[in-house]
């Protein structure tokens, strides 16, 4: 049972235009969303984050929307570099019970951007 | 600052040997994860320390075990490794203060191949 889920397994964009990525989630107890970004050979890193009781979070060129009726969040990236081609994960993680501080991932999209 | 460390990159086992993936973080961090990326999968949680002297189960814990050294070293084994073990395993660390919104430091990753 995927909890978070990638469905577009890759995105192909040009140099300047704007990258979405979306990522949607079953589980209502999620209370915090996460994108990070891997490179070959690398281990994932911290792109931005999203509280549950906001619906926008800014950083630079990279914007997360948050819609918690449908279950679906969205990674904007303005503009797009070439440098931003990488593997995107989506992930979730609920504040209480037993999920407290554990990750769950989406599959991941690979980003393409082209000069 | 290294901060998160795995060794080794890689590493090739027959079935049924054991090994002992070892990770370190220094960035005084409370919270380790080791998790596996497999295609089409994204990162799945096999093992995490909440605090120094506490272990639990994520979503993948069979054929594994771990060992929180001390505040900085947390290890995984595979006491009789399977084929279906091949993976990629990533360790990560977080502050644990924030629990749902702490952003996760990964390291490297360790390939691993089981034949």
């Amino acid at each position: 049972d995927q909890q978070v889920k990638q469905n577009s397994p890759s995105l192909s964009v040009q140099e300047g235009r704007i990258s979405i990525l979306n990522c949607d989630y079953t589980n209502s107890m999620f209370d915090y969303f996460l994108w990070y970004k891997k490179y070959p050979a690398e281990g994932p890193t911290f792109l931005i984050s999203i509280s549950s009781i906001k619906d926008k979070n800014e950083d630079g060129r990279f914007t997360v929307f948050l819609n918690k009726s449908a279950k679906h969040l969205s990674l904007h990236i303005v503009p797009s570099q070439p440098g931003d081609s990488a593997v995107y994960f989506c992930a979730a993680s609920a504040a209480g019970g037993t999920s407290y501080g554990k990750l769950t991932f989406g599959q991941g999209t690979i980003l393409t951007v082209h000069p | 600052n290294a901060g998160v460390t795995q060794t080794p990159k890689f590493q090739v086992l027959k079935t049924g040997q054991s090994m002992t993936l070892q990770c370190a973080q220094d960035m005084n961090h409370n919270s380790m994860y080791w998790y596996r990326q497999d295609p089409g999968m994204g990162l799945r949680l096999i093992y995490y320390s909440a605090s120094e002297g506490t272990t639990d189960k994520g979503e993948v814990p069979n054929g594994y075990n771990v060992s929180r050294l001390n505040k900085r070293e947390f290890s995984l084994r595979l006491e009789s490794a399977a084929p279906s073990q091949t993976s990629v395993y990533f360790c990560a660390s977080s502050d644990g203060r924030q629990g749902a919104g702490d952003e996760q430091f990964f390291g490297p990753g360790t390939r691993l191949t089981v034949l």
